[in-house]
Parts: structure tokens; sequence; C-alpha cells
């Protein structure tokens, strides 16, 4: 079977960091990806993980480990413009794309 | 980088009727796209995969005959609601990979469509 797993709901204080987990287990899979999405608009492209270890692209960062099924997104300097929902997506080879139930960040002053 | 536009953004229309969303690859080409329905506060759920030039994958639980999907090129696909109810009523959204060498195989969302069927 497919499944993801993250967190519901965090919160965390602007200025903060915080770090979003999410596991998985799927038949195939290629590269995991993490998706910020706010209410009422279309996700967007955060990052792409194939390798196991940490991307850093600005106060975003992502980690993989392969072998555990385990990723994470970390966001630095939280400001209020970052509360949104994360969600986290499994790569099938392209076939298609198992996601997570997301996460709903909110940051607070 | 890649884009994907979806039309209309939003919809309203009488329960009984037929909508036709529309999703559109802009600057790549796909072969494959994929359907997504979201309810408030949920996360997406994969209605189909469309794939240009065959019939849709469609998921467990989805009709197939009320979500018509057609995938007539390789940079346009339809999802049409057919004889809406508002039960109906939420957000579809569309996606397609660009698999070229500069699109990082990076899955890209359309918009969004809200549908409200009265």
């Amino acid at each position: 079977g497919q499944n993801i797993d993250q967190p519901t709901e965090m919160t965390a204080t602007e200025g903060a960091i915080v770090q979003i987990n999410c596991t998985y287990q799927t038949s195939g899979f290629n590269g995991l990806f993490w998706y910020q999405q706010h209410a009422g608009e279309a996700p967007t492209f955060l990052s792409y993980n194939v390798l196991d270890g940490l991307e850093e692209k600005g106060r975003f960062s992502s980690f993989l480990s392969r072998s555990k099924g385990y990723s994470y997104l970390l966001l630095k300097e939280l400001q209020m413009k970052d509360s949104a929902s994360y969600l986290c997506a499994a790569d099938n080879y392209g076939q298609n794309f198992v996601f997570g139930p997301g996460t709903r960040l909110s940051v607070l002053p | 980088g890649a884009v994907v536009s979806q039309h209309p953004s939003r919809v309203i229309c009488k329960s009984g009727t037929s909508v036709k969303i529309e999703c559109r690859s802009l600057d790549f080409q796909a072969t494959t796209m994929f359907w997504y329905r979201q309810f408030p506060k949920q996360s997406l759920m994969l209605m189909a995969t469309s794939n240009e030039g065959s019939k849709a994958t469609y998921e467990q639980g989805v009709e197939k005959d009320k979500f018509l999907i057609n995938h007539a090129s390789l940079t346009l696909s339809t999802l049409t609601v057919t004889s809406a109810h508002p039960e109906d009523s939420s957000f579809y959204i569309c996606s397609a990979r660009d698999s070229t060498p500069s699109g990082a195989n990076v899955l890209t969302f359309g918009a969004g469509s809200r549908l409200t069927v009265l």
C-alpha cells in the first residue's frame, strides 16, 4: 500500500525555526516533493529531494532519508506569510504522486 | 519555469448542468496530467490521471461517467463534471509534470477551479 503521514497542525512564533516531518511508505519511490499551499490557492513548489541528505534553499531546507522513509522541511526565520499548509508528496516514478494530509502551520507574532 | 494554466478559476452553475474545466501546459508538453479535488482544510485527493491519446486512469471511488476527462493533445486536458449536484462543489486542481531537461521533473499545479453548484 501507499501511505504518507505528517502532523496535521503546527504552531510557531515569528522569527523561530520549525521542522515539519513526513514519513512515507510507497510501492515505488523516486523522490519526495514539498509544496506550500495558502488557503484557496494552488500548491506551489518548494523542493524535490531525490538523494539522501539536506538541500538548502534560502530560508527553507529539505531533508531526505530513503532508508528510513523519512523527510522533513525546515523553515528558518519564520515570517507571518509562512502561515500555510505544507504538503509532502512521494513521487512514484511519475506514474502518480501520493500526497500527505498536509500540515497547517500557524505563525504567531 | 513550467506554467500550467487552468480555467475557469471560479464557476457557479445550476444543479443538473455540466461544467468543463481546462488545464493547459503553456511552455512544455505533458503526456500525463493529474486531476485533484480538495475539500476545505483537507489535502489533495487524486481523482484521475489523464493520459494523452488514451483513456484516463481513475482512482477508486471516482465515477468516470461523472467526471469525464479528455486529454486530446500534449498541452491540454479537460475535466467535465456532468450533471453537477451540490455535493460536487469543491476546489478542483490540475497538475502536470515537466519532464524536459530543464524542468527538473517538477510537478506544477494550475491555479485551481472553484466549482459551486446551486
